[in-house]
């Protein structure tokens, strides 16, 4: 079974700039969760998507946002990029709510460079 | 707040010397605790998921356990393929996001 998918793996942008980032989730999983990773900050929880729909948040500007698709693919937008938006981009999946279905797998990132 | 602590930052073995991992965490409620590693310039890969206290899991040279205030990540006989990033992540009952420690840095020398 193929595992969690992103696109672009690599992006170089420069401030003021937008980006869209892509991932598609292990067939099946319908939740999708996006995470930044900086070595400052660690890993931290962007938001999560199931069934279309927006379920959590955590503490970004409204700079970020996302979507997902009726086939659980996700895409995330940073608008107006800035120097500290440098990061690892990851995206994971699981099935859905409840027990073991919770667990995340996540995706291989992608690596935002703002210049 | 949700809070996860890990300890030590980094951590030097020489092969098949034995060791455990810590992980400290603070939540209202749990709704799990995952165990993830990651290599360099990679996403976390998924190790265990434990939800109650008492529970233990293994995996070839990995095991790992949870009280109600932390976890263990037990390394048997290490291997220098074992050298790695080990993350460990909490979710609480009240929002499904993971809350991530910062780390421990293994590394494995033959």
């Amino acid at each position: 079974k193929a595992g969690v998918t992103q696109t672009p793996r690599y992006l170089i942008k420069t401030r003021g700039q937008q980006v869209t980032l892509s991932c598609s989730p292990i067939s099946g999983h319908r939740s999708v969760s996006w995470y930044q990773q900086t070595p400052g900050q660690g890993l931290q929880f962007l938001f999560e998507y199931f069934s279309e729909t927006q379920r959590n948040k955590g503490n970004f500007p409204g700079r970020f946002s996302g979507r997902q698709f009726s086939n659980s693919r996700s895409e995330m937008n940073v608008s107006t990029l800035e120097l500290g938006d440098s990061a690892l981009y990851l995206c994971a999946s699981s099935l859905a709510y409840g027990g073991n279905q919770e667990t995340q797998y996540f995706g291989p990132g992608t690596r935002l460079l703002v210049l | 707040e949700d809070q996860v602590t890990q300890s030590p930052e980094a951590l030097r073995l020489q092969e098949g010397e034995s060791s455990s991992l810590n992980c400290s965490y603070t939540v209202s409620g749990l709704r799990g605790l995952f165990w993830y590693r990651q290599d360099p310039g990679k996403g976390p890969e998924f190790l265990f998921t434990l939800y109650s206290a008492g529970e233990e899991k293994e995996k070839e040279r990995l095991k790992a356990t949870l009280t109600k205030k932390e976890s263990f990540l037990h390394i048997t006989a290490p291997k220098p393929e074992d050298s790695a990033t080990y993350l460990c992540a909490v979710m609480d009952t009240g929002r499904r996001a993971l809350t991530f420690g910062s780390g421990t840095r293994l590394q494995v020398q033959p």
